[in-house]
C-alpha cells in the first residue's frame, strides 16, 4: 500500500459545527503532516507529527486541533471555523527524516467549504 | 530557513514543444528538492526528487530535472509537451530541522494544440 487516504473528499460545514478530517497511511511512515491550500496558491504547512508527537505547529488558530491516535492515523478536528478557512486540506506522510530518499506522499485532499 | 522561488506563474507551450519550468532554491544545508504536479481538484503527485545521489534526475511522465549547485537551480524539463501535461507544478525543498517541506509559488502550464 503506497497511498495516503483522506476522508471525506468534500465537506460543507456551518460556522457552529464540529467536524473532523481523517487521514490514513499504511506505509510505515512515522511523520505525518497537515497542509492547507487556498485556490491558486501553494500548500502551506499547518502541523507536523513525528512518532505520534506534535513537533511543529505553524501558529495555527486553535479552532484547528490535530490528533495522531496511532502511527497510521492523523485527524484534524474543526470547530467554529470561519468562511476564510474554506480550502483544500492535504495530508502527507514521510519517513521521519522527512527529506531523505523516501520523499513525501500526499493524499488527494478534503475540499472544505465553511458556510 | 529554506525556500524555493519559481520563475513564472504561468507558462504556455505548444503541444510537442519543450517544457521548461524554473526553480531556484535557498538553503543553508544540502537541500532535498522535489517537483510535484497537481491536476485540478486533486492532491499532489511526486514527479521526481533530488537527494544528492545524481545531479540529473529522471521522473515520471517523461520529466527530468538537473540540480546545479553553482546556480542554486533545479529546473524541470520535458522534451515534448502533451495535452495531459496541463496542470499546476510546484517545486519544493526540505532539509534541516523539523522535516518541513516548503513549496514555491507554483507554475500553471497551459498546453496549446
Amino acid at each position: 500500500d503506497t497511498e495516503v487516504t483522506q476522508t471525506p473528499k468534500h465537506l460543507v460545514m456551518g460556522m457552529t459545527n464540529k467536524k473532523s478530517l481523517k487521514c490514513e497511511q499504511h506505509m510505515g511512515h512515522r511523520a505525518m503532516y497537515w497542509y492547507k491550500q487556498k485556490a491558486k496558491k501553494p500548500p502551506e504547512l499547518m502541523f507536523v507529527y513525528s512518532y505520534e508527537k506534535l513537533s511543529i505547529n505553524e501558529s495555527v488558530p486553535s479552532r484547528f486541533s490535530p490528533e495522531c491516535p496511532n502511527s497510521s492515523l492523523l485527524n484534524l478536528h474543526l470547530h467554529a471555523l470561519q468562511p476564510e478557512d474554506s480550502a483544500l486540506y492535504l495530508c502527507a506522510s514521510s519517513h521521519p527524516s522527512g527529506g531523505s530518499n523516501y520523499g513525501y506522499t500526499f493524499g488527494s485532499g478534503t475540499r472544505l467549504t465553511v458556510v | 530557513a529554506q525556500s524555493v522561488t519559481q520563475l513564472g506563474s504561468h507558462v504556455s507551450v505548444s503541444e510537442g514543444a519543450l517544457v521548461l519550468l524554473r526553480c531556484n532554491y535557498s538553503s543553508s544545508v544540502p537541500p532535498y528538492l522535489f517537483w510535484y504536479v497537481q491536476y485540478p481538484n486533486q492532491g499532489l503527485q511526486l514527479l521526481l526528487k533530488y537527494t544528492s545521489a545524481a545531479t540529473l534526475v529522471k521522473g515520471i511522465n517523461g520529466f527530468e530535472a538537473e540540480f546545479k549547485k553553482s546556480e542554486t537551480s533545479f529546473h524541470l524539463t520535458k522534451p515534448s509537451a502533451h495535452m495531459s501535461d496541463a496542470a499546476e507544478y510546484f517545486c519544493a525543498v526540505s532539509g534541516g530541522a523539523g522535516n518541513k517541506l516548503t513549496f514555491g509559488g507554483g507554475t500553471r502550464v497551459l498546453v496549446k494544440p
